[in-house]
């Protein structure tokens, strides 16, 4: 199992540049999520779903789109990038508890991400 | 206020030493707590997982205290190995889910 995968690793924008970062997970995992990491501020949820053509919103979600058009794979589009979003981007997958249950998140190595 | 507080660290502590992070949560609703460690430039990963009777893996202890919102995670005869940054984690249910809220986390760095 590769588990979960992200790219790219680093890349650099100019303001007003769109791009996509991709993930990938191969567990079957029905939950997916984006956060972002900045300095002090913890890990923040951008986006989440729990499969496929189901995605919410999380607590910062604006100037980021997502969608899910299978299990695998759940991509994040930032559509007109800003300095602010500047940041390291993870994502995330699990299985999707019943109830209370909740099951561990496995994460991605990041992608470090400036815009200029 | 932050969903999740922690300690603002860093910890800096000699190897043998025991060590406790403290953590408080502000949603009463809040379901599962965890705690992740987070080497630096890296991937956070899990840790343990904290239960109301309280945990232990090892050198490691966690509990949990509902009633005043606490989660403490202790860390015995520290390693050079455990340097890292500790993340305390709580669940709340999204529409579709349970989330994960993460705190902005508490540094450790173990010294010979």
């Amino acid at each position: 199992n590769a588990g979960v995968t992200q790219t790219p690793k680093f890349q650099v924008l100019k303001t007003g540049q769109s791009m996509t970062l991709q993930c990938a997970q191969d567990m079957n995992h029905e939950y997916m999520s984006w956060y972002r990491q900045d300095p002090g501020m913890g890990l923040r949820l951008i986006h989440y779903s729990v499969g496929a053509g189901i995605t919410d919103q999380g607590e910062v979600p604006n100037g980021y789109n997502v969608s899910r058009s299978t299990t695998e794979d759940f991509p994040l589009r930032l559509l007109s990038a800003a300095p602010s979003q500047t940041s390291v981007y993870f994502c995330a997958s699990s299985f999707n508890g019943v109830g209370s249950k909740v099951y561990e998140q496995y994460f991605g190595p990041g992608t470090r991400l400036t815009v200029t | 206020r932050k969903e999740v507080e922690q300690d603002p660290g860093p910890f800096n502590v000699p190897e043998g030493a025991t060590v406790a992070f403290n953590c408080t949560y502000s949603n009463s609703a809040s379901q599962s707590f965890f705690w992740y460690r987070q080497d630096c430039r890296k991937e956070p990963k899990l840790l343990m997982s904290v239960y109301s009777s309280g945990n232990e893996d090892g050198r490691f202890t966690a509990q949990l205290n509902r009633a005043s919102q606490y989660i403490s995670l202790l860390i015995r005869d520290s390693k050079l190995s455990d340097s890292a940054t500790y993340l305390c984690v709580v669940t709340l249910r999204g529409d579709y889910g349970q989330n994960f809220v993460f705190g902005p986390g508490t540094r450790l760095s173990v010294l010979p």
